[in-house]
C-alpha cells in the first residue's frame, strides 16, 4: 500500500520553463511534507517543506503547494536550470510522539532540464 | 564537518554471508535511520533509532538488525544475505523525531549486491 505517490517517473523541461512535480498521498494523518532532492552515487538532500497548516511554501525559485482537500501537493521550480537535473522524491509524516521520524517516501521523479 | 558517513561505498556478498554497514554523524544529532532505496520503491525505512539506547522497526526490517552504538554511530547487519537485499542502503539523521518532523540529513550510500 503506497501511502505517498509520484506517479510520472520522469519529467523533461526546457531551461527557463516551468517545472512541475507532482506527489499524492492517501493517509491523512501525514502533517509535515517534505522535498529531497537526488543527484546519482549521492544521498538524498532537503530542498523544502511545508506544513499542514499552510498551504504554500515559497524559498527561492522553489514553491511548494499542498491541497489537503485532494490530498495533493506540487513542486514548482522557477526558472528550471540544468543543475536541477536530479531526482526529486515526496516525503511525508505524522509527527506525533510516538511516530519518530518515521517519513514515508514517494517513488521518486526524475527530472531533466534541457539547455 | 563531514555531516553523515557511511562504509563501505561498494560491496558483493555470496548469498548467505554476513556483513555489517557503518554509518557515522558528526552533527550531533540524536535520531539515526537507515533506508532502502530500490528502482520505482523510493527510499524505504528498515529501522531507525530516535535516541540513543533506543531502536523500532521501520517498514521493511526482515532480515535485519541495528546497533546504535553510541549517539554518532548507527550500523546496520545483514545476517544471512539474500538477492531480495540487492539495494543501495541510506543511512540518516536528524535533531530530534517524536513531537515535530524535522530535517533528515542523508549519507552518501553503500551499493550492496548480494550473489
Amino acid at each position: 500500500d503506497q501511502q505517498v505517490k509520484q506517479n510520472s517517473p520522469s519529467l523533461s523541461v526546457q531551461e527557463g520553463r516551468i517545472s512541475i512535480l507532482n506527489c499524492d498521498y492517501t493517509n491523512s494523518m501525514f502533517d509535515y511534507f517534505l522535498w529531497y532532492k537526488k543527484y546519482p552515487a549521492e544521498g538524498p538532500t532537503f530542498l523544502i517543506s511545508i506544513s499542514s497548516i499552510k498551504d504554500k511554501n515559497e524559498d527561492g525559485r522553489f514553491t511548494v503547494f499542498l491541497n489537503k482537500s485532494a490530498k495533493h501537493l506540487s513542486l514548482h521550480i522557477v526558472p528550471s536550470q540544468p543543475g536541477d537535473s536530479a531526482v526529486y522524491f515526496c516525503a511525508a509524516i505524522t509527527s506525533v510522539y510516538n511516530q519518530g521520524g518515521k517519513l514515508i517516501f514517494g517513488q521518486g521523479t526524475e527530472l531533466s532540464v534541457k539547455p | 564537518n563531514a555531516g553523515v558517513t557511511q562504509t563501505p561505498k561498494f560491496q558483493v556478498l555470496k548469498t548467505g554471508q554476513s556483513m555489517t554497514l557503518q554509518c557515522a554523524q558528526d552533527m550531533n544529532h540524536n535520531s539515526m535511520y537507515w533506508y532502502r532505496q530500490d528502482p520505482g520503491m523510493g527510499l524505504r525505512l528498515i529501522y531507525y533509532s530516535a535516541s540513543e539506547g533506543t531502536t523500532d522497526k521501520g517498514e521493511v526490517p526482515n532480515g535485519y538488525n541495528v546497533s546504535r552504538l553510541n549517539k554518532r554511530e548507527f550500523s546496520l547487519r545483514l545476517e544471512s544475505a539474500a538477492p531480495s537485499q540487492t539495494s543501495v542502503y541510506f543511512c540518516a539523521s536528524s535533531v530530534l523525531a517524536g513531537e515535530f518532523a524535522d530535517t533528515q540529513y542523508f549519507g552518501p550510500g553503500t551499493r550492496l549486491t548480494v550473489l
